[in-house]
């Protein structure tokens, strides 16, 4: 099966960079993703990384290691329209493309 | 482009009651579609795939006969929650894929519906 841990909170301030970093035990998939979700509405879609590395674009960027087991997303020059919360998701091998989700981590941009 | 969009985005309906959801990909052909439900801060929980034509794979522990899932055209699936309990109650959303030859990572989602159960 899978799971994937997350900060259940995060709190920074207007242009600073904060990480949300993503364990995970996963039993093989093909990339991880990270979504965003403002309070009541759909989450969409920011980066993937289907190969070990970083990923950039714009002010955001995610790193994945394979072989630690772990991802980040990276936000720079933090706004306050930032403040939403964050999931990581895998799409395990040969499930469809379904996706399965951390616990998200609800980030707090505070003036 | 690759916009979905769910109706009812609110209901309200009473317990022992039915209540369909609909889910449309308005500008492409969704072969594949995915529901999940959403507790107040709280994660996204896969319910189940759909699949045009075909029947849904609901996700372990999800009641295919309470959670009846159809997914009769390219462009719509809907979610029906069978004689619905108070603890139905959720934001349901549903999510899409581009066809074969799209970021096949990238999932689509609607805006959502929330459905409380009286």
């Amino acid at each position: 099966g899978q799971s994937l841990e997350q900060p259940s909170e995060v709190t920074a301030v207007e242009g600073a960079i904060v990480q949300i970093n993503c364990t995970y035990q996963t039993s093989g998939f093909y990339g991880l993703s990270w979504y965003q979700q403002h309070d009541g509405g759909a989450p969409t879609f920011l980066s993937y990384n289907g190969l070990d590395g970083l990923e950039e674009t714009g002010r955001f960027s995610s790193f994945l290691s394979r072989s630690d087991s772990y991802g980040y997303l990276l936000l720079q020059e933090l706004q306050m329209k930032d403040s939403a919360s964050y999931f990581c998701a895998v799409d395990p091998y040969n499930q469809g493309g379904k996706l399965i989700f951390g616990q998200g981590t609800e980030l707090s941009v505070k003036p | 482009g690759a916009v979905v969009s769910q109706h009812p985005s609110r209901v309200i309906c009473k317990s022992g009651t039915s209540v369909k959801i609909e889910c449309r990909s308005l500008d492409f052909q969704a072969t594949t579609m995915f529901w999940y439900r959403q507790f107040p801060k709280q994660s996204l929980m896969l319910m189940a795939t759909s699949n045009e034509g075909s029947k849904a794979t609901y996700e372990q522990g999800v009641e295919k006969d309470k959670f009846l899932i159809n997914h009769a055209s390219l462009t719509l699936s809907t979610l029906t929650v069978t004689s619905a309990h108070p603890e139905d109650s959720s934001f349901y959303i549903c999510s899409a894929r581009l066809p074969s030859g799209g970021a096949f990572y990238e999932q689509y989602f609607g805006p959502g519906t929330r459905l409380t159960v009286t």
